[in-house]
């Protein structure tokens, strides 16, 4: 099945230290997107990856859509206390299937 | 900004009870999605649907589960005979017709099954 294996589960880190997980996949996606969920919130998405190889940033954000098309990770540098919440990735082909989420925690 | 809506934000359920879910997906997307939380666990996939069927579904998606798109705006999740379990987070989303088009999601409805 479409499978996403999302690492790593959580992570406690000091404001200004840089962030980085990844998703893994036995599948092939067409696209990688990177959501992040806030507490009673819908995911909001961050960064879409298009084309295998693919490197796009958004602020302090950098996500890259592997070669394989199997993989994909987001970094997060220099972070902050909003940066606090769930991480999740997304793999699409024709429907869109999650990773189970990385949970940030970001101590002043 | 087009934004996909969900009502009601929060619906509260006795188990045995029939639920509807609605959302209204932004205008001019084609393919229209269901997916679940349940409290702190991962956003699960339960159907797609695009030109007015189902083009996919998870194996939570079973006989209890029924979409339906009854006119040009909205997407109904059904869920027949609620049980306990059934609690959790709702998210609809939607995206474009385009291969290449992200979804965007609703703030979900919370499902609480007593």
């Amino acid at each position: 099945g479409q499978q996403l294996n999302q690492s790593p589960q959580s992570m406690f880190i000091q404001e200004g230290e840089d962030v980085s997980m990844n998703c893994t996949s036995s599948s092939i996606f067409n696209t990688w997107l990177w959501y992040k969920q806030e507490p009673g919130e819908g995911p909001v998405l961050l960064i879409a990856l298009y084309k295998a190889g693919e490197l796009t940033s958004n602020g302090r954000l950098t996500a890259q859509f592997g070669i394989t098309r199997k993989d994909s990770f987001l970094n997060i540098s220099a972070s902050i206390p909003s940066d606090v919440g769930i991480y999740f990735c997304a793999g699409q082909r024709n429907d869109m299937r999650f990773g189970a989420g990385t949970r940030l925690t970001v101590k002043p | 900004e087009p934004e996909v809506t969900q009502t009601p934000s929060h619906q509260v359920t006795q188990m045995g009870q029939e639920v509807i879910l609605r959302c209204v997906p932004i205008s001019n997307h084609l393919y229209f999605y269901w997916y679940r939380q349940i409290l702190g666990q991962k956003v699960e996939f339960l159907v797609s649907f695009y030109n007015n069927e189902i083009s996919e579904k998870s194996e939570i998606f079973d006989d209890q589960f029924s979409v339906e798109r009854p006119d040009g705006s909205n997407f109904t999740l059904k869920i027949r005979s609620t049980k306990l379990e059934d609690s959790a987070m709702y998210f609809c989303a939607s995206r474009g017709g385009q291969m290449n088009t992200e979804a965007f999601f609703g703030q979900g409805t919370r499902l609480t099954v007593v």
